[in-house]
């Protein structure tokens, strides 16, 4: 595609309940890229992909979550259990190589009521 | 861990007024990028720098790479209210993976 895509766009979900995050990257893009941020805030890292290398998990807050990356392509960001402090705006974003921009996504606002 | 700071974290000015934005790190990098985030928007790169010392300058914004990469500076010129949103620093990891690590942020808000 022309950009990265993520859906939902919104989404609300009751306490307790699992979530999946999709995001659709640039095409051939290596390096794919999970954030969170709360309102107005900076970017809180969660998770790295890049190529066939081992994903850097260091940034997820917990095992409530879980991201994978299906052929190199598409990847879900997976929130089990929600909880109220979840709720923030997960933006994904992918890049070519090395020094390249990351480009991102519009985001998934997830309100966990 | 690698880690950036931004500073300051909020600023709001008169237009026309000359800010500058920093972002500090212990860790070398082999690029620092810079990004403006509008409201319900992503991230949007504005520049690269790769060498140490290294200025650029789009149009009234002029970024400056620290001689031992590890640090960075914006500086925006006659501040205009369409300058406003959240200012992010990235470094690009030394290494071989290659990751990038994001700043703090700086939300600027220009009043015209």
């Amino acid at each position: 595609g022309a950009g990265v895509s993520q859906s939902p766009s919104n989404k609300v979900t009751e306490k307790g309940k699992d979530v999946e995050l999709r995001c659709d990257p640039i095409s051939g893009h290596t390096a794919l890229y999970w954030y969170r941020q709360s309102l107005g805030q900076g970017l809180e890292f969660l998770i790295y992909f890049q190529g066939n290398s081992a994903p850097d998990k260091s940034g997820l807050p917990s095992d409530r979550f879980s991201a994978e990356r299906t052929g190199g392509s598409v990847s879900t960001l997976t929130i089990q259990r929600t909880q109220q402090e979840d709720s923030a705006v997960y933006l994904c974003a992918s890049s070519l190589a090395r020094d390249r921009a990351a480009f991102f996504g519009q985001g998934t606002r997830l309100t966990v009521v | 861990t690698q880690l950036l700071e931004q500073s300051p974290q909020f600023l709001s000015i008169q237009e026309g007024e000359n800010l500058t934005v920093y972002c500090n790190s212990s860790s070398v990098f082999s690029s620092l990028q810079w990004y403006r985030q509008e409201p319900g928007e992503g991230p949007v790169l504005l520049v690269t720098v790769v060498t140490g010392g290294e200025v650029k300058k789009l149009k009234r914004l002029t970024f400056q790479f620290g001689d031992a990469r590890k640090d960075s500076s914006l500086h925006i010129t006659a501040a205009q209210p369409g300058d406003t949103g959240l200012y992010l620093c990235a470094g690009v990891d030394s290494g071989g993976y290659q990751k990038v690590t994001f700043g703090t942020g700086t939300k600027l808000q220009v009043i015209p």
